[in-house]
């Protein structure tokens, strides 16, 4: 069975600080994992995905996620963030060997920027 | 290049009837996928279908069904609403099907069942 944990409700960031949206997953083969964000009355945004290669992986709008296997993490960061990335931000994976095409979500992270 | 659209966006039904969601995927995408999200439950997978297949089936009863087109077009089929169905329905499609790729979200149809 395939399976994310996102460990905080909420995250509150000031404007310009870095910012880290935890994730975790557990899988039975190799994890395909992606982040998503989401406005309010509006579908999910796709930001970034890791399938192999690198551990660190760049998306839009200036994120970035640190993949660590040894952890079975894939934490969002930002080094700077800004107000409109206030947002609910979905980790979600896919077990590439042994489930279909389901993406499997994580509850969601609500992220706070303040001015 | 348009994104993808999912109409209506609004649905107001009673419990007991059933509704219709349609689904237009990106332009060359032959993969589309519906989810349902709520507040209690998050982002639960219905069903995918690739060149007019079913590929994959989430865990909901019988009363949830879709179907794609040639056109790669999708709809999904509610039948006897119950007030449980309320939610967000999302449908995203995707190029070519592969576990690889990412999905690409509509904006969704937020269905209430009164």
């Amino acid at each position: 069975a395939q399976s994310v944990a996102q460990p905080e409700d909420q995250v509150n960031v000031a404007e310009g600080n870095p910012l880290t949206v935890k994730c975790t997953y557990s899988v039975s083969g190799n994890p395909y994992l992606f982040w998503y964000v989401q406005y309010p009355n509006r579908g999910l945004q796709f930001l970034l995905k890791y399938i192999t290669g690198d551990n660190l992986v760049k998306g839009s709008y200036g994120f970035e996620a640190e993949f660590n296997k040894s952890q079975t993490s894939f934490h969002l960061k930002k080094p700077s963030a800004l107000v409109s990335d206030s947002a609910l931000y979905f980790c979600a994976v896919r077990d590439g060997v042994n489930s279909g095409y389901a993406l499997n979500f994580g509850k969601g992270t609500s992220l706070l920027v303040t001015p | 290049k348009a994104g993808v659209t999912q109409t209506p966006r609004y649905l107001i039904k009673t419990r007991g009837q059933q509704v219709t969601l349609s689904c237009s995927p990106i332009s060359g995408h032959r993969s589309v996928s519906w989810y349902q999200q709520t507040p209690g439950q998050g982002l639960q997978f219905l069903f995918e279908y690739f060149s007019e297949t079913q590929r994959n089936k989430g865990n909901f009863p019988g009363r949830f069904s879709g179907r794609q087109f040639s056109n790669s077009r999708s709809e999904m089929n509610v039948s006897t609403l119950e007030l449980g169905d309320s939610a967000l329905y999302l449908c995203a499609s995707s190029f070519s099907g592969a576990q690889i790729d990412p999905l690409h979200f509509g904006n969704g149809t937020r269905l209430t069942v009164t």
